[in-house]
């Protein structure tokens, strides 16, 4: 199984920081790899997928960039209702794994 | 409004079984792969099942591998996630998502928990 590792696992940061999220993958995935955005209970909401194609709707603010087993998400300026959980997910191969989440708090 | 929304969770004591449903509406399911995900409280994601359009191709993570079935009925518009032998692990939120390449739609979920 093709495990990926998330970091930070937790960030504080204020409106208006340059935010970057790390996730690395186990082995190789290509660009085969999305970015979710989840607040708290609410369903998870689709940010990026093949690596850096933002989703319909995602303010421009979110990119994702990588390949291979190294990848980034970026908010450029944070804003309010950014605060909240991020996951990546790799769909190179089954099972599809989720890394374990990165939480960004207000400072 | 394109949406999914899942029903049938419930407290259930282990060694019990459970049927999820997921309902589709205002797009052509037939025509989309979809997954089960859940998420244990205060826990992470974690992917569950897969099934291809046609059900032709059924995936399952090895958590649940020979206790859990996923299957539809495209005729209506509906996934299914049958539990058997429940376990205190099973305990989640339960999301139906559509897709294979990305997950672009998800319900809003279905609370199971397993307990004595």
């Amino acid at each position: 199984d093709i495990q990926l590792t998330q970091s930070p696992s937790f960030l504080s940061a204020s409106v208006g920081d340059r935010v970057t999220i790390t996730c690395r993958a186990s082995q190789g995935i290509s660009t085969y790899l999305a970015w979710y955005q989840q607040k708290p209970g609410k369903a998870p909401k689709l940010l990026i997928y093949a690596a850096s194609t933002l989703q319909s709707g995602v303010p421009s603010r979110f990119s994702g960039s990588g390949s291979g087993t190294e990848f980034t998400l970026t908010i450029s300026s944070l804003q309010p209702e950014d605060f909240a959980a991020y996951y990546c997910q790799q769909l190179n191969s089954y099972p599809r794994t989720f890394g374990g989440g990165t939480k960004v708090e207000i400072k | 409004e394109v949406q999914l929304v899942e029903s049938g969770g419930a407290w259930v004591q282990p060694g019990g079984s459970l049927r999820l449903s997921c309902a589709a509406s205002r797009f052509t399911f037939s025509s989309y792969s979809m997954n089960w995900v859940r998420q244990a409280p205060g826990k992470g994601l974690e992917w569950v099942s897969y099934i291809s359009s046609s059900s032709s191709t059924i995936y399952y993570a090895d958590s649940v591998k020979g206790r859990f079935t996923i299957s539809r009925d495209n005729a209506k518009n509906s996934l299914y996630l049958q539990m058997n032998s429940l376990r205190a692990e099973d305990t989640a939120v339960y999301y139906c998502a559509r897709g294979n390449w990305f997950f672009d739609l998800w319900g809003r979920g279905t609370l199971v928990a397993v307990s004595s």
